[in-house]
């Protein structure tokens, strides 16, 4: 079955770029869109972007302008990107799969809490 | 964007009661409606996709029903392990957006 490891830097000042990386193991790359869902302390869930092994790229309109994803298909990696961070950019972020078949995200990376602070 | 609209907030109750949550969405999405379950401090884990389909590993005390607009996430008894956050999220068009949440709190 498929497992994730997520990582990156989790104390960055505002203006700075947040990178994020999530490790795939087991499964099938090929079989699910890789996607990114945030969510800042004590709220709800943001769906940030999803992208599959040949690169194709969907982005929620509310942060397309400063986020990148990127897929490394000989490491099964997926990599995420947010430029230009403010404080409201401070929440724990999580990596998944996104099944079409099924509509649901499972299973969910163990989460990176990333604080904009100056 | 389909917004997704969860009630209660928060429910509280006791172990072995019926606990009934309900998700609304601003448009139709068929059946393309999942449930999770989050702990505090963990990550969210699905438990029910398509709408009434439960997720392998989950308890038969959890069910889901409806399509369209409404459904339901139904815990026929609940546990002990039960008292966490659940969010609906629907999958018909992109981007996925999630409801609010509800805390189901010990009564």
């Amino acid at each position: 079955q498929v497992q994730l490891q997520q990582w990156g830097a989790g104390l960055l000042k505002p203006s700075e770029t947040l990178s994020l990386t999530c490790a795939v193991f087991g499964g099938s790359f090929s079989d699910y869109y890789w996607t990114w869902i945030r969510q800042p302390p004590g709220k709800g869930l943001e769906w940030i972007g999803k992208i599959n092994h040949s690169g194709s790229t969907t982005y929620n309109p509310s942060l397309k302008s400063r986020v990148a994803i990127s897929v490394d298909t000989s490491k099964n990696q997926f990599s995420l990107e947010v430029t230009s961070v403010i404080a409201a950019d401070t929440a724990v972020y999580f990596c998944a799969p996104y099944s079409g078949g099924s509509g649901g995200l499972d299973p969910w990376g163990q989460g990176t809490l990333v604080t904009v602070s100056s | 964007d389909i917004q997704m609209t969860q009630s209660p907030s928060s429910v509280s109750a006791s172990v072995g009661d019926r606990v009934t949550i309900t998700c609304r969405a601003s448009q139709g999405i068929s059946r393309w409606l999942t449930w999770y379950q989050q702990k505090p401090g963990k990550a969210p884990k699905l438990l029910i996709y398509a709408a009434s389909s439960l997720q392998s590993g989950v308890p038969s005390r959890f069910s889901g029903s409806g399509s369209g607009t409404d459904f339901t996430l139904t815990i026929s008894s609940l546990q002990p392990e039960d008292f966490a956050t659940y969010y609906c999220q629907q999958a018909n068009s992109f981007p996925l957006t999630f409801g609010g949440g509800t805390k189901v709190e010990i009564q």
